[in-house]
This record gives structure tokens, sequence and C-alpha cells, in this order.
């Protein structure tokens, strides 16, 4: 069974320009996950969706960061315009429900804003 | 104060050392908790994960969990140079679905 896909798994960017990190969960899980993981940092959750509703995103900075799953599979995390402090791994991961706690992670994009 | 606390370590430790990792936390809604390895550019995998209080074994690897002292741990017994890299105490709220992740300890297990 694959397991989470994410592309591409390096970016190198200049600030204001836009990024976008594209996600493919586990077949079959309905719950998927986009984290940020700061250097010597755990990951921290951006936005949860439940299919293609988004959940909770009151960590997403709405005002440069925007997330997509149509059709509640594949995902998309686009920033714009990004900056420095953007620089960090991106994350995603998928469970079969909100509920279940196995959520398996993707290998993340590592994003450096220069 | 953060929700998750976790000593970032290094932590170094000969090969075949017993190696107790710790998280502890003030949330009393977290009723999960999971750890889950990370390896040096990799995305985190996860180990184990127990509900509630008690304990859980699989292998080398025992996870503790004390509501009442709100601090969870994960003993690895027999460590080998691969159990190196680091690893990340993660609890989900029973009412939000929400992880929260600790830092992550970093350790390496010396051959």
């Amino acid at each position: 069974e694959a397991g989470v896909v994410q592309s591409p798994r390096y970016k190198i960017i200049e600030k204001k320009q836009p990024v976008a990190f594209w996600c493919n969960p586990i077949s079959g899980h309905n719950t998927l996950y986009w984290y940020r993981q700061n250097l010597g940092q755990g990951p921290e959750l951006l936005i949860r969706y439940e299919n293609e509703e988004a959940v909770d995103d009151s960590q997403l900075p709405k005002d440069r960061f925007s997330a997509e799953r149509l059709k509640g599979v594949d995902s998309t995390l686009k920033i714009q315009p990004a900056e420095l402090g953007d620089s960090a791994v991106y994350l995603c991961a998928s469970s079969q429900g909100q509920s279940n706690t196995e959520a398996f992670f993707g290998q993340g994009t590592r994003l450096t804003v220069v | 104060q953060k929700e998750v606390e976790q000593d970032p370590g290094p932590l170094s430790v000969p090969e075949g050392a017993i190696v107790s990792l710790n998280c502890t936390y003030s949330n009393s809604a977290f009723q999960y908790f999971m750890w889950y390895r990370q390896y040096s550019r990799k995305g985190p995998e996860l180990l184990m994960y127990t509900y509630s209080s008690g304990n859980k074994e699989d292998g080398r690897f025992t996870a503790q969990v004390d509501k009442s002292s709100k601090y969870i741990s994960l003993f690895i017994r027999d460590s080998q140079p691969s159990d190196s890299a680091t690893y990340l105490c993660a609890m989900q709220n029973s009412g939000t679905y929400k992880y929260i992740f600790g830092t992550g300890t970093r350790l390496k297990v010396l051959a």
C-alpha cells in the first residue's frame, strides 16, 4: 500500500514568489492534515480536512496561505507571497477518520525562501 | 506555557542501554497519546499510541501514560544505533481531535 505522497520534496524560491505543495493521502483516508515543522520543533497543525471540508483552519495564516481538497482526496497548500519566515518543512498526514489516532505522514516538502 | 513539553536533548547513550523519553502536558482533555520517530529529512513515523492511562508494549518499546501526573514516557530496551532519531510525543484532544506535538528529543545511540 502506498503511503502519503508529497511533492515536490524540495523547493527554493525567492521571497514574494508563490509556491504550492501537493499531497496525495493514503487511499480511503478521510482526514487530511497539513503541518509545518520548523527546525528543531515539532509539527504544528495548519489545517485539517474531513473529506473536502476544512474543519480546523484556525492556525492557517489566511492572509497568505490557502489550501484546498477538491473531491476529498488530493490536497494542495499554497503560499502567496512567500516570506523568509515561511522556510520550513511542510508535512501532509492522513488518517481514516478524525477520531482515528493513527495518522501517517508523508516525507514532507522542505521549503527555503531566499 | 506550552501544552506539551519535551526535552529536546540531545540524548546520547551506548548501544544496549535502556532509553527513557518523556513528555509532560497541561491539558486534561488529551486522551490519546502517541510516539513518533523521525529520521533526518523524513516524515514522522508512528511508533505507538495509547489511550488514557496505562502501559503498552511492542517489542523493545514500551509506552506509559500517567494521566494523574500528566506525564508520558517511552522506553526503548536494548537500544541500537538504528534507533538514533528524533522522538516526538503527540497528544490528541478528544473533544477537538486536534493533535499537539512536543518539540522532539534527539536520540543518538553510540555503537
